[in-house]
């Protein structure tokens, strides 16, 4: 069974970093792209961005480029969204995804909720 | 960037209606690589449809997807208590692969 566990949920401060992660099983993870969706409280789904886990080669949707990184162990089937210094405006909800070979979202993770508070 | 807008924003029907949703691309969607997304609170996006109109596994009949070029549409033919929920189309034919503002499938 295909599965994708994030991280638990964050309460940080404007200007700290952070890093959630997002580890797959069931499936042979560096044979599949994941990416990066968040959702902003009551608001919908934004692609952030997106990994290939076998060789790290990376790609960002043009709102997200410099505001995030995208990285990935492959050691331990784990990918990673983080901040170097985060803001109020990064309040959401972020999801991980897998990318079919046909290039949708077939499996999502639960959800990691960070909250950016002072 | 293909911007996806979505109608109505809200959609009130009672169970055993057919429910009809429009997604509406900026430019056309190439290879009809379009995906709808069903996401209930709490929880995360589930696949529904890929290629316009492919259930995903595990997805009852009643759901059906049409559609080509910038025009799409989600057909739920008599609708469940278990299908109020907000629905999401997605174009990945181009990248960014960009998602719709979604519509709210509420009870009447």
């Amino acid at each position: 069974e295909v599965q994708l566990v994030q991280s638990g949920a964050e309460v940080k401060k404007p200007g700290e970093s952070l890093k959630i992660s997002c580890k797959g099983s069931g499936y042979s993870f560096t044979s599949y792209w994941i990416g990066w969706v968040r959702q902003m409280p009551g608001k919908g789904l934004e692609w952030m961005g997106i990994i290939y886990p076998d060789d790290s080669d990376t790609r960002y949707s043009p709102s997200f480029r410099g505001q995030v990184t995208i990285s990935a162990d492959k050691s331990i089937s784990t990918a990673y969204l983080q901040w170097s210094s985060l803001k109020a405006s990064d309040t959401a909800v972020y999801y991980c995804a897998r990318r079919s070979s046909y290039y949708y979202f077939d499996y999502w993770g639960q959800g990691t909720l960070v909250t950016v508070s002072s | 960037e293909s911007v996806l807008t979505q109608s109505p924003g809200t959609l009130s029907l009672s169970p055993g209606e057919r429910a009809t949703l429009s997604c509406r691309a900026s430019q056309s969607v190439p290879g009809s690589f379009l995906a709808w997304y069903q996401q209930k609170p709490g929880q995360g996006p589930r696949l529904l449809i890929h290629g316009t109109s492919t259930r995903a596994t595990g997805i009852p009949d009643r759901f059906r997807g049409s559609g080509s070029g910038t025009d799409f549409t989600l057909t739920i033919s008599r609708l469940e208590p278990e299908d109020f929920a907000v629905y999401y189309c997605q174009q990945y034919g181009s990248s960014p692969a960009t998602f719709g503002p979604g519509t709210k499938v509420e009870i009447k």
